[in-house]
């Protein structure tokens, strides 16, 4: 167990529809990132969350949708989903808002649109 | 921009092999490199890391040096066993400025008896 929680682990929905991922970081870990991994593109950088703010966008569509709460859970918002946003969704959560120590990854919730 | 470019996979060794996986960078800044380890149906795991030039990370028999003038991270082990198969990612972030990893494609290993 590495100590960041992703829920659900799988998810099925039809296109057109919206989910919504969690993440509960691990204990103490101030940031919060979130990942797509496609077998066509890899791992993709989507957004990070620093203590309950944004902090750094990457390749996230504006379908999608993130936010950190007080308790530093983060929820990843996917609407209007289509066949291509097939993926697994990683989050990834480190102390402090760089990447000096590494990241501690969950196990992924694995999207899969029909 | 920061890239990570990492050898074409798939990998085939038998028990024992020595293992080399090739990652090469590119940064304007000050990468700290870093290589993860994917189990089947697993996240990624930290396997090893360096944070500057001529640094050598090791973990569970992996090691790989930070080698600045060949701008290259490779990661080796001299003894592969059935257990590392998996997929192995290079990846770096900028010591300073970095908000995220810049991950390789991935390279899969499978280690056969």
């Amino acid at each position: 167990d590495s100590g960041v929680t992703q829920t659900p682990k799988h998810l099925i929905t039809a296109t057109g529809q919206r989910v919504t991922l969690r993440c509960s970081p691990r204990s103490g870990d101030l940031s919060v990132y979130w990942y797509q991994q496609s077998l066509d593109q890899g791992l993709q950088f989507l957004i990070q969350y620093y203590n309950g703010e944004e902090r750094a966008k990457g390749n996230i569509l504006e379908r999608f949708s993130a936010q950190q709460f007080p308790d530093l859970h983060s929820e990843l918002n996917l609407s209007s989903l289509e066949l291509g946003d097939s993926a697994l969704y990683f989050c990834a959560s480190s102390p402090d808002g760089g990447a000096n120590y590494g990241y501690t990854f969950g196990s992924g919730t694995r999207l899969t649109v029909v | 921009g920061d890239s990570v470019t990492q050898m074409e996979g798939p990998v085939t060794l038998s028990e024992e092999a020595f293992l080399t996986i090739n990652c090469t960078y590119t940064a304007t800044g000050y990468p700290s490199l870093f290589w993860y380890v994917q189990y089947p149906g697993e996240g990624l795991q930290l396997l090893l890391k360096a944070t500057k030039a001529d640094d050598k990370g090791s973990n569970k028999g992996f090691e790989a040096t930070y080698r600045k003038e060949t701008t290259s991270f490779h990661l080796e082990k001299g003894s592969v066993q059935v257990s590392d198969s998996a997929v192995y990612f290079c990846a770096l972030s900028d010591r300073y400025t970095g908000n995220q990893f810049y991950f390789g494609t991935g390279t899969s290993l499978t280690v056969i008896p």
